[in-house]
């Protein structure tokens, strides 16, 4: 089955403008969350989606907001783009094992921002 | 602050030999799960293992093996016959509750030599 898809997989932006960027889920899983990757901070968790609602949230400014549509596509977008935010944002989709915590999650190859 | 910590930044290992990577990590909850993740130079994050914090027993799958020792807080890696595509970066990383906020280690380089 197909995997996680995540478009686009390359983008250059301007510093002050916007982005969005699109996850499609592998079929059959309902959370869709986003982590940022940058060498210098790792890995860091932006928010996840479940059934159309954020679920967690990261410790990320206001500028970075997503939603999850019914179909549990994803999207997220960065406003006032700062140079601190050229990274690889990467999503990750899980079935959603429920009360046992146990999601295993899916990622996608990631889409790479560099903002100039 | 709930931590991961991945102390080694780079580790080389000659094909066909075994390597261990190293992972401690700091939680106050009793309920949770340890992953280790693994991204080659393709960026795809591949699960590689992952435990269960109330189950003793070390979570195995064919080459791969981790040493759990929950009192220490420590989750290692055992990669054993180590191939030339095990070459990648490998991230150690935990979740607590029914949810995807993982937190990450900030990940090792493996090498794997011919």
């Amino acid at each position: 089955k197909a995997g996680v898809t995540q478009t686009p997989r390359y983008l250059i932006k301007t510093r002050g403008q916007q982005v969005t960027l699109s996850c499609s889920p592998i079929s059959g899983h309902r959370s869709v969350s986003w982590y940022q990757q940058t060498p210098g901070q790792g890995l860091q968790f932006l928010f996840e989606y479940f059934s159309e609602t954020q679920r967690n949230k990261g410790n990320f400014p206001g500028r970075f907001s997503g939603r999850q549509f019914s179909n549990s596509r994803s999207e997220m977008n960065v406003s006032t783009l700062e140079l601190g935010d050229s990274a690889l944002y990467l999503c990750a989709s899980s079935r959603d094992e429920g009360s046992s915590g146990a999601n295993v999650l899916t990622f996608g190859a990631g889409s790479r921002l560099t903002v100039l | 602050a709930q931590t991961v910590t991945q102390s080694q930044p780079e580790m080389s290992v000659q094909e066909a030999e075994t390597v261990t990577l190293s992972c401690t990590y700091d939680t106050s909850e009793s309920d949770y799960y340890l992953f280790w993740y693994k991204q080659p130079p393709s960026r795809q994050m591949i699960l590689v293992i992952r435990q269960e914090a109330y189950k003793q027993q070390n979570a195995t799958e064919n080459r791969f093996s981790v040493n759990f020792q929950k009192a220490a807080k420590s989750f290692s890696l055992k990669i054993s016959d180590s191939q030339l595509g095990d070459a990648a970066m490998y991230f150690c990383a935990y979740v607590t509750g029914a949810n995807s906020k993982l937190t990450f280690g900030k990940g090792i380089t493996l090498s794997v030599r011919p």
